[in-house]
């Protein structure tokens, strides 16, 4: 069935440093690769998309790029403060309209 | 303020009972997802209904059922609750007639269900 792997799990890092999250996805269809950041007591909040016919993403200090062939995408966010801790969720769903199949969740911790 | 409105917030109630969640999608989106989000685990896709039709099952169990009304809310029924169904209980929305929104979801803040 459909799937999307997520690591790591729980990852910390210096404010300043860059931090790093890893998908795969397992369903073909997929063009559309959202991710999440979620706060804790709130909603997953989108934070960038990027679609399948492109490579890379950038918004100011968050990118995502993405290999369809290898069916890899990841989450890149440079500078970190503390205020980028929290969970982010990758995902992966055929389009608008269709369901979204979520990664289990990267805990972000920036320390000060 | 997200656009997306679940109610109640918080929800305490015995095993054995029956519980509806509802939501409010954002204005103008015709797609209502729910999704169930255990103790430090990720987003479980349940149900996904579209301008009031089931679009997509996910793995939502038998005791758990959800419609969607033509006002386009949604809610999500939960009977013969179990401790294993606590849980916080989000919903999102998408699709909007707007279609420069884009296909990401706007979520609700959620519902804790708690079953003691």
């Amino acid at each position: 069935g459909e799937n999307v792997e997520q690591h790591p799990s729980t990852l910390s890092v210096q404010e300043g440093d860059s931090a790093v999250i890893k998908c795969t996805y397992s369903d073909s269809a997929s063009n559309y690769f959202p991710w999440y950041k979620q706060e804790l007591g709130k909603g997953p909040q989108l934070i960038i998309d990027i679609r399948s016919n492109v490579g890379e993403k950038k918004d100011q200090r968050i990118a995502v790029t993405l290999n369809k062939t290898a069916k890899h995408f990841s989450l890149h966010i440079t500078e970190t403060q503390p205020e980028d801790s929290a969970v982010y969720f990758c995902a992966a769903s055929r389009g608008g309209g269709f369901k979204t199949i979520f990664g289990a969740g990267t805990r972000l911790f920036v320390k000060a | 303020d997200s656009g997306v409105t679940q109610t109640p917030k918080h929800l305490i109630t015995a095993t054995g009972q029956r519980v509806t969640l509802r939501c409010s999608p954002r204005s103008g989106d015709l797609s209502v997802y729910w999704y169930q989000q255990s103790l430090d685990q990720g987003l479980q896709f349940l149900i996904q209904y579209y301008n009031g039709e089931e679009r997509a099952k996910g793995n939502i169990l038998e005791r758990f059922s959800a419609q969607q009304f033509p006002d386009l809310h949604s809610e999500l029924n939960l009977s013969s609750l179990e401790l294993g169904d606590s849980a916080l209980y989000f919903c999102a929305s998408s699709v909007n007639r707007d279609r420069a929104r884009g296909y990401g979801y706007t979520f609700g803040s959620g519902t804790r269900l708690t079953v003691v």
